[in-house]
């Protein structure tokens, strides 16, 4: 299953509305649905879960949502540490893989 | 707390096998699945294999006749062989761990990952 994420690059302001996508080269079941954060020099940190659950300790400005072959990760007010790259990837079928990424950048 | 600590050497030439360790402490290392997850310089992450506590395995069929995961329980950890490395293998490499559930019908995530190693190939 190939995932694309758009945009490649998100240019906010903070306090704003991030919408992030990741579709799908094919339908997977949403349970297998995850959305991880990455900030520079530093490994991956699982924020959700299942599509639309948040890991522990995430704060509830990110939620997910979506199903089939099309998947949102939003980020309701943008602080400024959320000025990263987020990645989706899917475990439904093998290999595992994930987005390319997208970068939310200060604008 | 739970981390994962890994090791391993940084510095390989062409031809040359990559070997990195991965540990677990603080958790359980039953019930799990153990990933190897790497990314090239400026790009983005491509996952390499995962093996659970019982030695099953499964591999990125991009890498499958180059790589070998292994685990061992008693030591709480997991090993990634890479044979036969070139340039292109240049990147950070990291363990993480996930976790399915019963038969594997609800995926949870990657929730503990390791602090990565880089490994540079060059001659």
């Amino acid at each position: 299953i190939v995932l694309t994420q758009s945009p490649g690059t998100l240019s906010l302001s903070p306090g704003e509305r991030a919408t992030l996508s990741c579709r799908a080269s094919q339908t997977f079941s949403s349970s297998y649905l995850a959305w991880y954060q990455q900030k520079p020099g530093q490994a991956p940190r699982l924020l959700i879960y299942g599509a639309s659950s948040r890991a522990t300790g995430i704060p509830d400005r990110f939620s997910g949502s979506g199903s089939g072959t099309d998947f949102t990760l939003t980020i309701s007010r943008l602080e400024p540490e959320d000025f990263v790259v987020y990645y989706c990837q899917q475990y439904g079928s093998s290999p595992r893989t994930f987005g390319q990424g997208t970068k939310v950048e200060i604008k | 707390q739970v981390q994962q600590q890994q090791w391993g050497a940084g510095l390989l030439k062409p031809s040359e096998t990559l070997s990195l360790t991965c540990a677990g402490y603080g958790g359980s290392f039953s019930g799990y699945y153990w990933s190897w997850i790497r990314q090239p310089p400026g790009k983005g992450l491509e996952w390499i294999g995962e093996i659970n506590h019982s030695g099953s395995t499964n591999y990125n069929p991009s890498l499958k006749s180059r790589v070998t995961i292994s685990v061992d329980t008693s030591k709480n950890q997991v090993s990634l062989k890479l044979t036969s490395v070139t340039v292109a293998d240049t990147a950070v490499y990291y363990c993480a761990r996930g976790y399915c559930g019963a038969d594997c019908q609800y995926y949870y995530g990657m929730d503990v990952w390791g602090q990565g190693t880089t490994v540079t190939v060059s001659s």
